[in-house]
């Protein structure tokens, strides 16, 4: 129930394309969704987070699409550049409590070729 | 500001022996959480700790353990390493309060030989 699964594992698009992450969790008190984007070397560094009241978040090129009912959402990385080559988490928790445990997705290795 | 500052940034200790990881969060932040990444289980919440008090825990054994000092400064210590404790042990922080936005440090690189 605690799990977050996401996909695909690896990911290679050409310079200008459209990545597609999607991630997929169990636990319906689940209300916050970030993802973070990781380099070599370097912690993870938050890209853009939802809650479950949208359906849909954009901030610059990235957007996550959100379906509550589905219990999935993904990030949409518009007019992709070499420069977001990178590991992308998604992650998951359940505000209020103050509680900070974030579920993660295994991650996916995206390249964008130039 | 600072960002979240671990140290050290490398280690390399042998089966058996014991480590202990630091961890300096944004100034004014109070819960500090610590994260284990690794290429197979990917990234695992550790523990998380709040004006000096565990708040959270996961499914780890109880040779992972951790404190924070009144100045939210956070330690984690592992105790007779394995091998399979190699990985990036991430530190991040927050203000604590009901928003779940953390900040990760660069993590500490630990090989257990």
């Amino acid at each position: 129930q605690q799990q977050v699964k996401q996909s695909p594992q690896s990911l290679i698009v050409q310079k200008g394309g459209i990545p597609i992450i999607n991630c997929a969790y169990e636990n319906t008190a689940f209300d916050y969704f970030p993802w973070y984007q990781q380099f070599p070397g370097k912690g993870p560094a938050l890209l853009i987070a939802i809650r479950p009241d949208v359906s849909e978040k954009k901030e610059g090129r990235f957007t996550i699409s959100f379906n509550k009912s589905a219990k999935q959402f993904s990030l949409h990385i518009m007019d992709s550049q070499p420069g977001d080559s990178a590991t992308y988490f998604c992650a998951a928790s359940k505000l209020g409590q103050g509680a900070q445990k974030l579920v993660f997705g295994q991650g996916t290795r995206l390249t964008i070729n130039p | 500001k600072a960002g979240v500052t671990q140290t050290p940034r490398y280690l390399i200790k042998t089966r058996g022996q014991q480590v202990t990881l630091s961890c300096s969060p944004i100034s004014g932040h109070r819960s500090v959480s610590w994260y284990q990444q690794t290429p197979g289980q990917g990234l695992q919440f550790l523990f998380e700790y709040f004006s000096e008090t565990q708040r959270n825990k996961g499914n780890f054994p109880g040779r992972f353990s951790g404190r924070q000092f009144s100045n939210s400064r956070s330690e984690m210590n592992v105790s007779t390493l394995e091998l399979g404790d190699s990985a990036l042990y991430l530190c991040a922080s927050n203000r604590g309060s009901s928003g779940n936005e953390q900040f990760f440090g660069p993590g500490t690189r630990l090989t257990v030989l």
